[in-house]
């Protein structure tokens, strides 16, 4: 069956720092994968996802992810910290169904 | 756009008790998702359903936990007997129907089991 790892259950980086939260895949057949983010006391909401498409994906908020399948790779970058990018982020593959990695709770400090 | 709605927000039972959730899922979504969701860990899926059929429930502890998604629409979950456990946030979630497409999460039920 399909799995994600996270590396990484808490990140912490200053405001205006480079964020980079790490996903790793395991899949027999190719993966279409995905990032999710979940707010204090709100539901998940994506990111961005690959579908097999472009290996590098942009999704909402400055967020980007870049698909390699030589190292089984899709970690979650975004340039410039802002405070309210501050929550648990998720990654997820499908193949028959979306599972979910642990998730990693990103604190951006002032 | 109505999103998906869950029901209720919030359920405290004692162990031993039984307990049921409620969803509705996006008008014209095929495919339903329950999952469960411990505190600080990632959402684990319970049950897939496809229109009225499940597809995948393999990680539903059938002993207790059981699910239906009668005429393909709105969707319970229901714990019986619940364990201390069971406590966690049950997410519902909706999609078109392809792996493609992502999901539409409701707000989700925390359960909390004394």
């Amino acid at each position: 069956a399909q799995s994600v790892t996270q590396l990484g259950s808490h990140v912490s980086v200053s405001e205006g720092a480079l964020v980079l939260l790490r996903c790793n895949y395991s899949s027999s057949v190719p993966p279409y994968l995905f990032w999710y983010v979940q707010y204090p006391n709100q539901g998940l909401q994506l990111l961005l996802k690959y579908t097999s498409a472009a290996t590098l994906v942009k999704g909402i908020n400055g967020f980007e992810a870049e698909f390699k399948k030589s190292e089984t790779s899709f970690h979650l970058t975004k340039p410039s910290a802002h405070m309210s990018d501050a929550a648990e982020y998720f990654c997820a593959v499908s193949i028959n169904d979306m599972r979910f990695g642990a998730g990693t709770r990103l604190t951006v400090k002032p | 756009e109505a999103g998906v709605a869950q029901s209720p927000r919030y359920k405290i039972i004692e162990k031993r008790q039984s307990v049921a959730f409620w969803c509705n899922p996006i008008s014209g979504h095929a495919t339903l998702y329950w999952y469960q969701q411990i505190l600080g860990q990632g959402p684990k899926l319970l049950i897939q359903f496809q229109n009225n059929g499940v597809v995948d429930d393999s990680q539903l502890p059938k002993d207790r936990f059981s699910a239906e998604r009668l005429k393909g629409v709105d969707s319970t979950l229901k714990i019986q007997p619940a364990k201390l456990e069971d406590s966690a946030v049950y997410l519902c979630a909706s999609s078109p129907g392809t792996l493609r497409e992502k999901l539409f999460f409701g707000s989700g039920t925390q359960l909390s089991v004394l």
